[in-house]
């Protein structure tokens, strides 16, 4: 089955700082999602990409689909305290139904 | 516009009992699917349905699993004869209709059910 690879698997940063994550897959996607969740609560949807190349923002969130729509990053511009949590990517094809998660990165931001 | 509600948020099972999970999807949303997530890991697919229909089972144990999407009412995920290695979160979520519109794409998420079996 189609598999998501997210980087890094953690993160330890100071409050300011820019924060960078990506996906990869090894197959095609024509959908990719952003999640963050926060402990004891379900993933909130951060940015959705439904083109190839496209480049969205949400607040000091970017979130980009990549070119060969195998790949997508999301930063995070100067980071804050509740910008704490797990960030997950998704891959979704509309006739495979499911979307397909990463494994998460967590965030943790140092006052 | 209501999000996807679930209910219990959280559920105490001793093993061998059965836990029910119900999930009703946000208004407007025809496709329904079930996640589970298990301590410190990430979210792991187990079945989508539409009204009445199993479309993709293929993340669901085969026993003791089983999930529906009834003509009325919400969405239920059955385990039956729990065992403590089902303990985890739920998470339930929902979609509009598959369409050439982007949107249908897009799968928003209930705030999930925490079963602690005992």
């Amino acid at each position: 089955g189609q598999q998501l690879n997210q980087s890094p698997q953690s993160m330890f940063i100071q409050e300011g700082e820019d924060v960078s994550m990506n996906c990869t897959s090894s197959s095609i996607f024509n959908t990719w999602l952003w999640y963050k969740q926060d402990p004891g609560e379900g993933p909130v949807l951060l940015i959705a990409l439904y083109k190839a190349g496209e480049l969205t923002s949400n607040g000091r969130l970017t979130a980009q689909f990549g070119i060969t729509r195998k790949d997508s990053f999301l930063n995070i511009s100067a980071s804050i305290p509740s910008d704490v949590g797990i960030y997950f990517c998704a891959g979704h094809n509309t006739n495979a139904g499911k979307s397909t998660f990463g494994d998460g990165t967590t965030l943790t931001v140092k006052p | 516009n209501a999000g996807v509600m679930q209910n219990p948020r959280h559920l105490v099972r001793r093993r061998g009992q059965e836990a029910r999970l119900r999930c009703s999807p946000m208004k407007g949303h025809s496709h329904v699917y079930w996640y589970r997530q298990l301590p410190e890991e990430g979210l792991k697919f187990m079945v989508y349905l539409q009204k009445e229909n199993i479309i993709d089972e293929s993340g669901m144990p085969k026993e003791r699993f089983s999930a529906e999407f009834p003509k009325e009412g919400p969405s239920i995920l059955r385990i039956q004869q729990v065992v403590r290695g089902d303990s985890a979160a739920y998470f339930c979520a929902s979609s509009p209709l598959a369409t050439t519109a982007s949107s249908g794409n897009t799968i928003y998420f209930g705030e999930g059910s925490w079963l602690t079996v005992v």
